[in-house]
């Protein structure tokens, strides 16, 4: 079975750019996660989907940060101006709604690490 | 709202030797689930385990043993006869089922020399 997908896996950008992440989870797993990770930190969770709808997008810094999961599968984040605090790696997740216990389960992706210069 | 503290912000040992990472939480859930997550230094995050607040029994899979105390709040994991290759951040996790999030802590640094 195919991991959860991240593309690019690094980029470059100077701040005031945009960039967009893309995600395309696990097969069949309605639930997706996008998390931030900065440096020597914990990943902190910026949205979560349940199939194309959002369940919890309190984290995500709206006035810069975008996500959208138009067809219920795949996933793109963007960040339109970057500033340097952007820094970090994004990574996505995916887990099943099976209702059973191993629905909590998350199965990360390589992360995509942008540097904002 | 949920917390996990891992009070080891780095470790290291000499390869062969046991190492216990600690991980005390604090909820006010009745039900939730605790998570161990590794992350190597190639990055992706590696699902360890998860363990239910109503299952106390301690778990063993090959060299890593997990100690779960619900009356300390904490959920230790112990890796025997460390290798190189167990070189990474690991991370303790807990889930609520009410809101449906994994909240990370700070993560512990896992070196293992040979």
């Amino acid at each position: 079975e195919a991991g959860v997908a991240q593309s690019p896996r690094y980029k470059i950008i100077e701040k005031r750019q945009s960039v967009a992440f893309w995600c395309n989870p696990i097969s069949g797993h309605a639930t997706l996660y996008w998390y931030q990770q900065i440096l020597g930190q914990g990943p902190k969770l910026l949205i979560q989907f349940q199939n194309n709808g959002v369940v919890d997008d309190s984290q995500l810094p709206k006035d810069r940060f975008s996500a959208e999961r138009l067809k219920g599968v795949d996933s793109t984040l963007k960040i339109q101006p970057a500033k340097l605090e952007d820094s970090a790696v994004y990574l996505c997740a995916s887990s099943s709604t099976s209702g059973t216990a191993l629905a909590y389960e998350q199965y990360f992706g390589p992360g995509t690490r942008l540097t904002v210069t | 709202a949920q917390k996990v503290t891992q009070a080891q912000t780095e470790i290291s040992v000499v390869e062969k030797e046991d190492v216990t990472l600690d991980c005390v939480y604090e909820t006010r859930d009745t039900t939730y689930y605790l998570f161990w997550y590794k992350q190597p230094p190639s990055g992706e995050l590696v699902f360890l385990i998860r363990r239910n607040s109503f299952d106390e029994q301690n778990e063993i899979s090959g060299r890593y043993s997990w100690n779960f105390q619900k009356s300390t709040s904490s959920f230790n994991f112990t890796i025997t006869a460390s290798q190189v290759v167990d070189s990474a951040v690991y991370f303790c996790a807990p889930f609520s089922s009410n809101t449906g999030k994994l909240i990370f802590g700070q993560g512990t640094t896992l070196q293992v020399k040979p």
